[in-house]
């Protein structure tokens, strides 16, 4: 299956800072991949769907301007987690799309202390 | 919207017994279900896809089974081995007929395989 690479796989930041998680397609162009947050015992749950060259499109309930995503090559899609808050740690996950199944990263563990 | 359940939080089976996870959903009509292994720490892999039209599929010691009547899909791991311990996801696809779609997932179900 195709490869998705994300890292880092785990940081620790300060509240009020920011953190930038970084998801690569290697062996495919992605026009869009998905990302996800998993809260400890609790499902995947969509955050934004990041579009190759356009404006993210953000599910509800998810800030837009404290999620930042950059789309900006068919490889390359970034989630910035601005002013970061302890409630904010939890298991980021981005996905590139198969022609059914999806391929994910190995995911991101963010700890705001 | 969707919804998803996986009945068991986790499930705990002896070695060389057969497991069957189950995957109930609600408000909807998928085109298709998968299921998914994730361990800890680690992001999903994809393991079985199964389609609306289709009643079963298997992959080595994986059977999988799609009832659209009762919305219902079972996950059974034949021969199971204490590597099969994981937690199993099940999906949906999030807009139907479309082929760049997010999915929607099921808590999942943490199994223990015990030698």
């Amino acid at each position: 299956g195709a490869v998705v690479s994300q890292h880092p796989s785990r940081v620790i930041c300060k509240s009020g800072t920011s953190v930038k998680i970084e998801c690569r397609s290697l062996d495919f162009q992605a026009t869009t991949m998905f990302w996800y947050r998993q809260f400890p015992k609790k499902s995947l749950m969509l955050m934004a769907t990041s579009n190759e060259g356009s404006k993210a499109t953000y599910e509800q309930g998810v800030e837009k301007d404290k999620f930042l995503i950059n789309h900006a090559s068919l490889t390359l899609s970034t989630l910035t987690v601005t002013s970061a808050h302890p409630e904010d740690s939890s298991f980021y996950i981005c996905s590139g799309q198969g022609a059914t199944e999806a391929f994910f990263g190995q995911g991101t563990r963010l700890t705001v202390v | 919207s969707q919804k998803i359940e996986q009945n068991s939080e986790a499930l705990n089976i002896q070695e060389g017994k057969t497991a069957t996870l189950t995957c109930n959903y609600t408000n909807y009509s998928p085109a298709y279900l998968q299921w998914y292994r994730q361990d800890p720490g680690r992001g999903p892999v994809f393991l079985l896809l199964i389609r609306e039209n289709e009643k079963e599929k298997r992959k080595e010691r994986l059977k999988v089974t799609f009832d659209t009547t009762l919305k219902q899909s079972l996950f059974h791991i034949t021969a199971s081995q204490p590597a099969d311990s994981a937690t199993y996801l099940c999906a949906l696809d999030m807009y139907r007929n479309s082929g760049n779609t997010p999915l929607v997932f099921g808590k999942g179900t943490r199994l223990s395989v015990i030698a």
